[in-house]
């Protein structure tokens, strides 16, 4: 039972490189999200996708880009990475968007030197 | 503003003692409520949830919630702490965006 499967699990990037984060659910959901984390900060979100073919930002999206590919995959692109992008990334998903339980991924380390 | 706010960085008991975790939140209508925890070098489990009726939450591995709408608090609680219990705990509220916003994370350290 997958759940929500996150790659690669550990990434160090340089200043300036980009890399995407690759999410797959395999529980019919049809919202997607991405959240960062990062000390003492909880978790943040930075893009969300209600539903198949739409995306939206959430409360940290500069530097990031989203695709929702199709109902079970969502990626995040980092197209210049900096430093402080550096942080564990987090996917998830819920039946349905907004009052719904969210289930999450095990998360990407992603560094930036 | 932050909507959730969880006082405690980190907290240390022994094993055998109780626990309460404090959530506190600022949402003006009835929150959607949740506490996860995370094991070192794993995502988010989901421990327990509140959407409406009965005030005292159950969840897995013992542990339990209480919603309390006059003090705005989602305190987290298990009467025997075991060492696998060891690790960060996130409140969470649904905001009025319908975002799901956490909080800092309480950090749970357990003696043996």
């Amino acid at each position: 039972n997958a759940g929500v499967t996150q790659t690669p699990k550990f990434q160090v990037l340089k200043t300036g490189q980009s890399m995407t984060l690759q999410c797959a659910q395999d529980m019919n959901h049809n919202s997607m999200y991405w959240y960062r984390q990062d000390p003492g900060m909880g978790l943040r979100l930075i893009y969300y996708s209600a539903s198949e073919g739409t995306t939206d930002k959430g409360e940290v999206p500069n530097g990031y880009n989203v695709s929702r590919l199709n109902k079970r995959e969502f990626s995040l692109r980092l197209e210049s990475a900096a430093p402080s992008q550096t942080s564990v990334y987090f996917c998830a998903s819920s039946e349905t968007y907004g009052g719904n339980t969210i289930y999450f991924g095990e998360g990407s380390w992603l560094t930036v030197v | 503003a932050q909507s959730v706010t969880q006082p405690d960085i980190h907290i240390t008991v022994s094993e055998g003692a109780s626990l309460e975790l404090r959530c506190n939140y600022s949402y003006g209508a009835t929150p959607y409520l949740f506490w996860y925890v995370q094991s070192p070098g794993q995502g988010l489990q989901l421990l327990l949830k509140y959407f409406s009726g009965d005030t005292l939450v159950q969840g897995i591995k013992g542990f339990e919630a209480e919603f309390k709408r006059s003090q705005s608090s989602f305190n987290l609680r298990k009467p025997s702490v075991h060492w696998s219990d060891a690790a960060e705990y996130f409140c969470a509220v649904y905001n009025a965006g319908n975002m799901l916003t956490f909080g800092g994370g309480t950090r749970l350290m357990v003696k043996p």
